[in-house]
C-alpha cells in the first residue's frame, strides 16, 4: 500500500457543482493532513489544513477527516474554472519526524 | 509580510557537478523543508531543518545536503548530480516543525 494515495484523475466538475476529492494514508497514528492546490508550472498552495476528526470549513471549502477509515477529504462548493488545478494531500507520517509525504494529486478539470 | 523565496529560479548543471539552492524563510518562520517534485508526481521530502539543526530526512543519499543559518534562511547543496536529479526543487518555511508549511516558488534544476 502506499504510504498516501490519491486518484490521479482526471476529475471532471460542471462549473457551480461540488468537487470532491479523496486521499487515504497508511500510518494509522498520523495526526496533521493537508490539502494544497497547485496550478500547472506553479509551486503548491496550502488551502486547507485539519487535524480532528470531523469537518472544518473555509468560505468554500470543507476537510473532512476519518481517522478510523484512514481518510481525508476536500469538498469544493459552487466549484469555478478557476479551481482547476492538481489538488496534493499531505500527510506528516511519522516516520519522516515532521517532513510531510504527499500523495500523487488529484488534477481537477472545472467545465464551465 | 514577505514570502519564503528561492533562488535561483532556474539553473541547468551537467553530471557530475555540485549545486547550492537558497531558501529565505517567511517572516516569523524558524522551520525549513526542503522537497523534490519531479514532473508529474507529488513533492518527496528531503530533510528539514529547525533552529539550525537537521529534523528528520527523506529517503536521499548523503550527497544531499543542507544547512540553515541564524536568520532562518537555508541551502540545499547536491554533489555528483545525476540525470535523475532533474526536478523542481521546493522550500518550504513553517513556524515550527510540525506546523502548516508554505511554499517558495521554487528552483527547476535540469541536469544535461
Amino acid at each position: 500500500q502506499k504510504e498516501v494515495e490519491q486518484n490521479s484523475g482526471p476529475l471532471s466538475v460542471p462549473e457551480g457543482a461540488i468537487a470532491s476529492l479523496n486521499c487515504t494514508y497508511s500510518d494509522r497514528g498520523s495526526q496533521s493532513f493537508f490539502w494544497y492546490r497547485q496550478y500547472s508550472g506553479k509551486s503548491p498552495e496550502l488551502i486547507m489544513f485539519i487535524y480532528s476528526n470531523g469537518d472544518k470549513e473555509d468560505g468554500r471549502f470543507t476537510a473532512q477527516l476519518n481517522k478510523a477509515s484512514q481518510y481525508v477529504s476536500l469538498l469544493i462548493r459552487d466549484s469555478q474554472p478557476s479551481d482547476s488545478a492538481t489538488y496534493l494531500c499531505a500527510v506528516n507520517l511519522f516516520r519522516y519526524a515532521d517532513g510531510l509525504t504527499f500523495g500523487k494529486g488529484t488534477h481537477l478539470i472545472i467545465q464551465p | 509580510e514577505t514570502g519564503v523565496t528561492q533562488s535561483p529560479t532556474h539553473l541547468i548543471k551537467t553530471r557530475g557537478q555540485q549545486v547550492t539552492l537558497r531558501c529565505s524563510s517567511q517572516s516569523g518562520h524558524n522551520t525549513v523543508s526542503w522537497y523534490q517534485q519531479a514532473l508529474g508526481q507529488g513533492p518527496q521530502f528531503i530533510f528539514q531543518y529547525y533552529r539550525e539543526e537537521e529534523n528528520g530526512r527523506g529517503n536521499f543519499p548523503p550527497r544531499f545536503s543542507g544547512l540553515q543559518f541564524p536568520n532562518y534562511s537555508s541551502e540545499l547543496n547536491v554533489n555528483a548530480l545525476e540525470l535523475d536529479d532533474s526536478a523542481l526543487y521546493l522550500c518550504a518555511s513553517s513556524f515550527g516543525t510540525d506546523q502548516p508549511q508554505h511554499f517558495g516558488d521554487g528552483t527547476r534544476l535540469s541536469i544535461l
